[in-house]
């Protein structure tokens, strides 16, 4: 059972735009920024955003980040293909303390 | 360019040690804000961070992996070494190194991963 909840999987059509939540408690989201990964089938996690809506560069401005109290949500708009993959949040706990993952989203491009 | 590759044996028995070598060029673990961390996923599941060790020498570890854990850096081989006591069947899994500090303390390049099984 992952400290951070997302859901287990997600899906949009190409060109819509979909979000994945991702939620915690005050000890890690809401005192803490937010990451969020990429990880295409058989491949090693790819940061796509940092510091709960900054990207790094080379990374699609079709992909953002928020964060509201105890919760955050990574947006993907114009939906393509290639961004079929798993995508991870993780971030600070400091009540652990320990780095945490939520469970990851599967996403589906129909 | 920050590359970071992982080394290791790719099948370990039930209570052995298991010892993994990350092995990285780009950057210096002697530099400010710089750290290299390991994380592992089992397959099929999430990841799990484990470790964490920066320029200084400050280490963190996992929690609940803490009493098996130990991360050292050699800094003239541009060298990470993470050794996982008392090996078990639920740690088999792919084991990432990956660099912090280019983006806050966020790990912004991963290695390619390396698979261990843990069977007799």
């Amino acid at each position: 059972q992952s400290v951070l909840t997302q859901p287990p999987s997600a899906s949009g059509t190409p060109g819509h735009r979909v979000t994945i939540s991702c939620s915690g408690t005050s000890s890690n989201i809401e005192s803490n920024v937010v990451n969020w990964y990429q990880q295409l089938p058989g491949t090693a996690p790819k940061l796509i955003i940092w510091g709960n809506n900054r990207r790094p560069s080379g990374v699609p401005d079709r992909f953002s980040g928020s964060k509201s109290g105890t919760s955050a949500s990574l947006a993907i708009s114009g939906l393509q293909s290639e961004d079929e993959a798993d995508y991870y949040c993780v971030v600070w706990d400091d009540s652990l303390p320990a780095w945490v993952f939520g469970g990851g989203t599967k996403l589906t491009v129909l | 360019q920050i590359t970071l590759k992982e080394s290791g044996p790719t099948l370990v028995k039930p209570t052995q040690t298991l010892t993994l070598t990350c092995t990285f060029s780009g950057f210096s673990l002697t530099t400010n804000t710089m750290g290299v961390g390991w994380i592992r996923q089992p397959p099929g599941k999430a990841l799990e961070w484990l470790a964490v060790i920066y320029w200084d020498d400050d280490k963190r570890y996992s929690p609940s992996l803490m009493n098996r854990l130990t991360i050292t850096k050699d800094t003239s081989k541009n060298q990470v070494v993470l050794r996982m006591t008392n090996m078990g069947p639920l740690d088999t899994a792919t084991y990432f190194c990956a660099h912090t500090g280019l983006y806050d303390s966020t790990f912004d390049h991963w290695g390619q991963g390396t698979l261990v099984t843990v069977s007799s």
